[in-house]
């Protein structure tokens, strides 16, 4: 079954510990990105990658590392969490940059105290 | 910068009522516009895709249109039915690829 998977799906943690929520496809998908979703805000990119080792700034990027390493995989890292952070975070993937159809993970609920 | 608003942010109606969901955008120059669905601890599901080029898009009871000089798109969902019950977000993708989300319409409909 295609699909893009997150993990973990809930997470509560304190400021300032690092964390990594990790996300993987099973399509072959060259483009991923990363996602918030905050109340009435919509969804806001973090950060995208069109392929291996290519990685760019979305519109919210600060506070957030990425890195590509393989094609099927797409961390998203926090180094210091803070409060401002918590937030409903998605990972996406589609064929390539300029493709139609995006897959979204399940999302991974965060909670920064 | 594009902006994207989705009007109401909440909606309840009777079961078999048909449904009006709006969706506003500042920047004409779009590729595409797309509607989704967003289920409670469930990603995004892609419902309808309409090219800049196109004044509608239709799927079963779903129907969607796209009037881009005047920057607005609607979703129609005919004869609502509980499990028509969900979030309802638009996004517009601008000549750089990247998606602009509106806020979304949260749909209840009463059995």
């Amino acid at each position: 079954e295609a699909q893009v998977t997150q993990n973990p799906r809930y997470l509560i943690t304190v400021t300032g510990k690092k964390l990594t929520v990790t996300c993987s496809q099973n399509m072959n998908h060259e483009y991923m990105s990363w996602y918030r979703q905050d109340p009435g805000l919509g969804l806001r990119q973090i950060y995208y990658s069109m392929n291996v080792e290519v990685t760019d700034k979305g519109d919210v990027p600060e506070g957030y590392k990425v890195s590509r390493k393989e094609k099927r995989n797409f961390p998203l890292i926090l180094e210091s969490p803070s409060p401002n952070q918590t937030s409903l975070y998605f990972c996406a993937s589609r064929t390539d940059q300029s493709s139609y159809e995006q897959y979204f993970g399940p999302g991974t609920r965060l909670t920064v105290t | 910068k594009q902006e994207v608003t989705q009007i109401p942010a909440a909606l309840s109606v009777p079961e078999g009522e048909n449904l009006v969901l709006n969706c506003s955008f500042t920047d004409s120059a779009i590729y595409n516009l797309q509607w989704f669905r967003q289920d409670p601890g469930k990603g995004l599901t892609s419902l309808l895709l309409i090219q800049s080029s196109q004044r509608e898009q239709t799927s079963g009871r779903l129907n969607a249109s796209l009037d881009k000089s005047s920057g607005r798109s609607t979703l129609y969902i005919a004869a609502s039915q509980p499990g028509d019950s969900a979030t309802y977000l638009c996004a517009v993708r601008p000549p750089d690829y990247k998606l602009s989300f509106g806020a979304g319409t949260t749909v209840t409909v009463r059995a």
